[in-house]
């Protein structure tokens, strides 16, 4: 089975700075199409999961360009350049590449310092 | 707009069951493939299930396999999940989670969630 695995699991910053959230993946999430199904999820507190990113780069309609996706491969990064107060919450990175089974990364607390 | 509104939560006995339901609209229901995902308390998430538009095609995690069935009736606009063997780590928020059209377009919109308690 693929384990994700997230680092930090948690992440305080200040307003206004940048954040960066790491995922890596036990095997390539390189698809035999030549996609790469690693989307990113944002759950604020209370809240039911939102998909801010799919296919590693791709943002969801409505998520806001200060977030981005990047990587390849095995290892992926979902990017936060300037905090807002709306970002705090927990974010999952999730591999759909090993269909029918998703797996889904730890978690990674974002909080306001 | 989207809508997936999921019910049938509660509290049941360990070795009990449950049939958990999700109300679809503002789409063709039976045009999409659908997933059930579960988040115990304070944990991460889980992918349960899933089943094709047509409900021919199904899966389901090794922690359910078994013990949960997986069901959609699409005159309805309603996808349903059938637990029994109930077992207190079987304890969690469940939600149900829609797919795009487009192959690997997974999980685009998600329910509210339903809260599932296995307990004495």
């Amino acid at each position: 089975d693929v384990v994700m695995t997230q680092s930090p699991l948690s992440l305080p910053v200040t307003l206004g700075q940048p954040a960066s959230i790491s995922c890596r993946s036990s095997q390539s999430l390189v698809h035999s199409d030549g996609n790469t199904y690693l989307n990113w999820f944002q759950q604020r507190p209370g809240q039911s999961p939102r998909r801010l990113i799919y296919k590693v780069s791709n943002r969801d309609s409505g998520v806001p360009d200060r977030f981005s996706g990047s990587g390849s491969g095995t290892d992926f990064t979902l990017k936060i350049s300037r905090v807002e107060a709306e970002d705090v919450g927990v974010y999952y990175c999730m591999q759909g590449t090993h269909w029918p089974t998703w797996t889904f990364g730890q978690g990674t607390k974002v909080e306001i310092k | 707009e989207v809508q997936l509104v999921e019910s049938g939560g509660g509290l049941v006995q360990p070795g009990g069951s449950l049939r958990l339901s999700c109300a679809a609209s503002g789409f063709t229901f039976s045009s999409y493939e659908m997933n059930w995902v579960r988040q115990a308390p304070g944990k991460g998430l889980e992918w349960v299930s899933y089943i094709s538009s047509s409900g021919s095609t199904i899966y389901y995690a090794d922690s359910v396999k078994g013990r949960f069935t997986i069901s959609r009736d699409n005159a309805k606009n309603s996808l349903y999940l059938q637990m029994n063997s109930l077992r207190a780590e079987d304890t969690a928020v469940y939600y149900c989670a829609r797919d795009g059209v487009s192959y690997g377009d997974y999980a685009n919109y998600w329910g509210q969630g339903t809260l599932v308690t296995v307990s004495s």
